[in-house]
């Protein structure tokens, strides 16, 4: 079982719908979930950063963690065309260098 | 003011050649890594130093060089490439290794390395 799994997509969803985006791990040390957005031949920029379990807001971007089931979530309301990219997620654990990436999901907003 | 940059964008080269990509970041970080990003979009972790020392080496193969002239750059070195290095290689840093808030890391460009 690879240590972060991530259905690659594409996820197609017309304009203005709600997108879930998901991410599967197995490390229970993992206490940093980040999701990172990347657009075509661009580097990931980080969008949402949360920290242990719970919910994080951020204007149309919500990111949820649930630790006891090994499970986060990126949800994005009313989508638009400028949302389509790639979603990486990304987890870190206290005293380890390094992220763990997800394969990222793409998303298409169509117009 | 670009924060992580590299240079080359594109580098198209024959087989067995050496090839440099240059990364450098100009946001006072200790941490620069290295990424490979292969054709299915997996972002796979190279090497990381942190202030000028490496404190990460995945497998990687020995042809792969990184060096560290200070802690703004961070370079990598590509000896007698091959037709599976081809991939997009990301230069990131962070403030600093342990993981907490201030361990975001911030992606330079991309490299596309196509070896021919």
């Amino acid at each position: 079982q690879k240590e972060v799994e991530q259905d690659p997509g594409p996820l197609s969803v017309p304009e203005g719908a709600i997108v879930s985006l998901n991410c599967t791990y197995s490390n229970s040390a993992f206490q940093y979930f980040m999701w990172y957005r990347q657009y075509s031949r661009k580097g990931p920029e980080l969008l949402m950063y949360t920290y242990s379990s719970g919910n994080k807001e951020d204007g149309r971007f919500t990111a949820q963690v649930d630790k006891s089931s090994k499970y986060i979530s990126l949800f994005i309301r009313d989508s638009q065309p400028s949302d389509s990219a790639t979603y990486l997620c990304a987890m870190g654990a206290r005293g380890y260098s390094t992220l763990t990436f997800g394969k990222g999901t793409m998303l298409l907003v169509s117009p | 003011d670009t924060a992580v940059s590299q240079t080359p964008k594109y580098l198209v080269t024959q087989m067995g050649n050496d090839k440099s990509i240059k990364c450098e970041q100009n946001l006072g970080h200790d941490t620069m890594y290295w990424y490979k990003q292969d054709s299915k979009k997996f972002l796979k972790i190279m090497f990381s130093y942190n202030n000028k020392e490496l404190i990460i080496n995945e497998t990687v193969p020995n042809r792969f060089s990184p060096k560290s002239p200070d802690k703004a750059h961070l370079n990598l070195h590509i000896n007698s490439l091959e037709l599976g290095d081809s991939a997009v290689y990301f230069c990131a840093s962070s403030r600093r290794t342990t993981g907490d808030s201030q361990d975001t890391q911030y992606f330079g460009p991309g490299t596309r390395l196509t070896v021919l």
